[in-house]
Parts: structure tokens; C-alpha cells; sequence
């Protein structure tokens, strides 16, 4: 069955330290591969995305993601993490050149910034 | 461009009423894919419409349905609500070809209570 992992429910980093996110995928073939952001009562922003190509990608506000083919995964960093990083993260994947638009989410990591 | 355009952001209904919640995408986009998320299960996909077609449906009840108008704006409609239709209700829009369209942008979220 497709899923996705994130393993960890629950971080707490100090801010300016460095982060990692991390994401397990469970898919036929290579799948598209996103990270999307959710602040409290709000949507999901797109962080970033894995589609094919350099398999270290760039994101917005300052976010990286690795895919590790071998590994099934797409972890998340962030050198150096800011109070306005709190918020909850959601791993995602879509199929590969499939007709569709779904999204299978992981559970999501909280994460929480302390001074 | 405006972005995706959920109403209400708040609702608050009975149990045993049905609800009706509205989606405007993002212009030119043609899917349009609903979620809910609660805290217990995450982010569930209910269905997606493209081109006034219900294209993927997720494993949820005969009380959710949903469609699409010519204008690619979409309603979700829940009949006998229950306790359990207590979440949030996210509206994602993409160009809808699948494969590197797949990128989905999410709209705020409607807020359902059920009491």
C-alpha cells in the first residue's frame, strides 16, 4: 500500500540550531515528492519539491529536502531554524506521470522553536 | 493572481443537518482536490473534480460528495453530519494534467463543528 512515514511527531530545536525533518515513502516507483508547511487554523504551503533531476532541492524560506532513492526518503533541513519556523510539516507524494491531483500526506511533525 | 478561495472559513452545525462548503481555485486551474484533516487521522483525501468530472475518490462515506461547475469552482456537500465531521476542510487546486502539474495549492480551510 502507498504511505508515507514521519516518524517523528514531535521536535523541539533551539532557534538557530539546525533541523531535520525526517519523511519515509512506501511507493510502487519513484513518486513526486513535496513538503508543505501548515501554521495553526491555516492552509498547507509548499515548502518544496522533488520531481526528478538534482536530488538535493531548494525551497522557500530558507528549507532544503535530500531524496535518497536507496533509502526512500526526502528529509527536510534548515541550517539554522527561526521562532517563525514553529509550525506543523507535512510530507507528501503524489504518483509519477499518474492523471490524478491526490496527495497522500504523512502524519506531520510539530515543531516547536524554543529561544 | 488570487489564490484558492474557501468559504466559509467558519461553520457551526447540528448534527443530522447537511453543510455545503465552496471552493474558488486558482484561475485556469481545472482540478480541484478535497481534504479533511482532524487530528486523529491526519489529512484524508475525500475526491478530486476535474473538468466538472469526479476523477479519484478517497474511502469516505456515500454523505460526502461533491461537484465541479463550468468555472472550475467546486462545492462539498456532507448530509447527516456527525460528531466525527468535526474538522478542517481543505480545498487544493492544480492545472489538473497530472504529472509535473501536479503541484496543489491550498486555500485556508473551512472550519467545521458539529454539535
Amino acid at each position: 500500500a502507498q504511505s508515507v512515514t514521519q516518524p517523528d511527531i514531535h521536535i523541539t530545536v533551539s532557534e538557530g540550531a539546525s533541523l531535520e525533518l525526517r519523511c519515509n515513502y512506501s511507493y510502487g516507483a519513484t513518486p513526486y515528492l513535496f513538503w508543505y508547511v501548515q501554521s495553526p487554523g491555516q492552509g498547507l504551503q509548499l515548502l518544496l519539491k522533488y520531481f526528478s533531476g538534482d536530488t538535493l532541492v531548494q525551497g522557500i524560506k530558507g528549507f532544503e529536502a535530500e531524496f535518497k532513492r536507496s533509502q526512500s526518503s526526502f528529509n527536510l533541513r534548515k541550517p539554522s531554524v527561526h521562532w517563525s519556523d514553529a509550525a506543523e510539516y507535512f510530507c507528501a507524494v503524489a504518483p509519477r506521470g499518474g492523471n490524478t491531483g491526490k496527495l497522500i500526506f504523512g502524519q506531520g511533525t510539530t515543531l516547536q522553536v524554543k529561544p | 493572481k488570487a489564490g484558492v478561495t474557501q468559504t466559509p472559513r467558519y461553520l457551526i452545525k447540528t448534527r443530522g443537518q447537511q453543510v455545503t462548503l465552496s471552493c474558488s481555485p486558482i484561475s485556469g486551474h481545472r482540478s480541484v482536490s478535497w481534504y479533511q484533516q482532524t487530528p486523529g487521522q491526519g489529512l484524508q483525501f475525500l475526491f478530486e473534480y476535474f473538468s466538472e468530472t469526479q476523477r479519484n475518490k478517497g474511502n469516505f462515506p456515500g454523505r460526502f460528495s461533491g461537484r465541479q461547475f463550468s468555472n472550475s469552482r467546486s462545492e462539498m456537500n456532507v448530509s447527516t453530519l456527525e460528531l466525527g465531521d468535526s474538522a478542517l476542510y481543505l480545498c487544493a487546486s492544480s492545472s489538473g494534467g497530472g504529472g509535473l502539474n501536479t503541484e496543489a495549492f491550498f486555500g485556508q480551510g473551512t472550519r467545521l463543528t458539529v454539535v
